[in-house]
């Protein structure tokens, strides 16, 4: 399995409350990205990286912001969380000249 | 604009019975099309992927998929499905500087 590691695995936090997501990758792979799964609507782009501190929005990047700081880390903030974040988060990790993506287990985040 | 459609949310069948799900791209895309497998509480995971060369792709578990340009389709087939490849199945294309958008992902449920 390729070397990704999304954490929390599970999150309950209440609307208005600033809840952070990480993915941790041991791959050294240039690209990684933010998705959310949700019925009907398969998986939606947040956003995601092409490499240390450059970023870029997808599909569905209101109410949420990235940082990455370094190769291994890229953290998905939502600054005030709502209902309609409650969602299956995944991050994904590809190398540059790839085109295989490697995506990791998820984490499931409600928000009551 | 949708870039990649898919046009099934479920799709039931019967084991050993053939079966194709539909993914048709938006023209202006580029051409690299893929398929993802996501298994129950599981990340997803490539299928097969089309880049250039022959038009028809074949993964190791016995599906295959067609890129057609003239009718932008990629659909995903297999002559014969066991109970074992029930999941999602995500139809994805590869926009710009390695954006990876996903369809909104096709039900199989194979029942014996």
């Amino acid at each position: 399995d390729a070397g990704i590691t999304q954490s929390p695995r599970h999150k309950v936090t209440e609307t208005g409350t600033p809840v952070t997501l990480r993915c941790h990758q041991t791959e050294n792979h240039r690209y990684m990205y933010w998705y959310r799964q949700d019925p009907g609507h398969g998986l939606r782009l947040i956003h995601y990286s092409y490499g240390v501190k450059d970023t870029d929005k997808g599909e569905v990047s209101d109410g949420y912001s990235v940082s990455r700081s370094k190769t291994e880390d890229f953290l998905l903030t939502l600054e005030s969380a709502t209902s309609s974040q409650t969602s299956v988060y995944f991050c994904a990790i590809k190398g540059d000249g790839d085109t295989e993506a490697f995506f990791g287990q998820g984490t499931r985040l409600t928000v009551v | 604009a949708q870039s990649v459609t898919q046009l099934d949310s479920q799709v039931p069948v019967f084991e050993e019975a053939p079966v194709e799900l539909r993914c048709n791209y938006s023209s202006s895309v580029s051409v690299y099309l893929f398929w993802y497998v996501q298994y129950p509480n599981q990340g997803l995971q490539l299928l097969l992927k089309y880049l250039s060369g022959s038009t028809l792709v074949e993964s190791i578990n016995g599906f295959e998929a067609e890129f057609n340009k003239s009718q932008t389709s990629f659909h995903l087939r297999k002559p014969s499905v066991h109970i074992s490849d029930t999941a999602e199945y995500f139809c994805a294309v590869i926009l710009g500087t390695d954006k990876l958008i996903f369809g909104t992902g096709t039900r199989l449920q194979v029942f014996p």
